[in-house]
């Protein structure tokens, strides 16, 4: 059965730190997405990575960064989290696009972050 | 501009009754692929259903199909003989192909709550 795990279900931080949000997939993905959703919004990309220590800017970028030193982890960072940022954050893996049409992506089951 | 438009926030259904759910998008590209996802109370995205752009039929999956009308640009998932289990947001996805990553760029979203 295909996994994409998140290191927390559930975060509460404060105004200024330093956050780290960790996703892992074990179907051995070359791509792999953060999005942040938020009500009416749907989901938003933040980041995203085609290849280990690869990285390419989504559509809201700003106030995140991101890491991905193997192959099967990549992690947002919120260098100094903002009430702004309070949101659920899902993660997703994806196989480089094939022939095959439904190469979907798979999702982890989110983190619901709050900063305070 | 937006690229992928639901226009029904939220909507009820009767049980055993089918519900369509809107979905239109805009691109330029000729080549590219609709993704309808569930995503329930829980958190989880679960795929549904896929369209690819050349598809001459229309996708179907079980209990799912997508209403697929190129010219007019849209791509309704029709859900028949509605469960409770189906209560959930759905989204619409679109991939295009020039898309770097496999990256999909999704709806705001539409929540349907069925009633007994």
């Amino acid at each position: 059965d295909v996994k994409v795990t998140q290191s927390s279900r559930y975060l509460v931080k404060r105004t200024g730190e330093k956050v780290f949000l960790e996703c892992v997939q074990d179907m051995d993905h070359e791509n792999m997405f953060w999005y942040r959703q938020d009500p009416g919004l749907g989901l938003r990309l933040i980041y995203f990575s085609y290849d280990v220590k690869m990285k390419e800017k989504g559509d809201i970028p700003e106030g995140y960064s991101v890491s991905r030193e193997k192959k099967e982890r990549f992690s947002l960072i919120l260098e100094s989290a903002s009430t702004n940022q309070t949101s659920m954050y899902l993660c997703a893996s994806s196989a480089i696009r094939g022939s095959t049409s439904t190469d979907t992506q798979y999702f982890g089951p989110g983190t619901r972050l709050t900063v305070l | 501009a937006q690229k992928i438009t639901q226009t029904q926030p939220g909507m009820f259904v009767q049980e055993k009754e089918a519900v369509t759910l809107d979905c239109t998008y805009d691109t330029s590209d000729p080549s590219y692929g609709l993704f309808w996802y569930k995503q329930p109370s829980s958190g989880e995205m679960i795929f549904l259903i896929y369209q690819g752009s050349y598809d001459q039929q229309n996708a179907t999956e079980g209990r799912y199909s997508l209403n697929f009308q190129k010219a007019r640009k849209s791509a309704n998932l029709v859900i028949s003989a509605s469960q409770l289990g189906d209560s959930a947001m759905y989204f619409c996805a679109m991939r295009e192909e020039g898309a770097a990553g496999n990256k999909l760029t999704f709806g705001g979203g539409t929540r349907v709550l069925v009633k007994p």
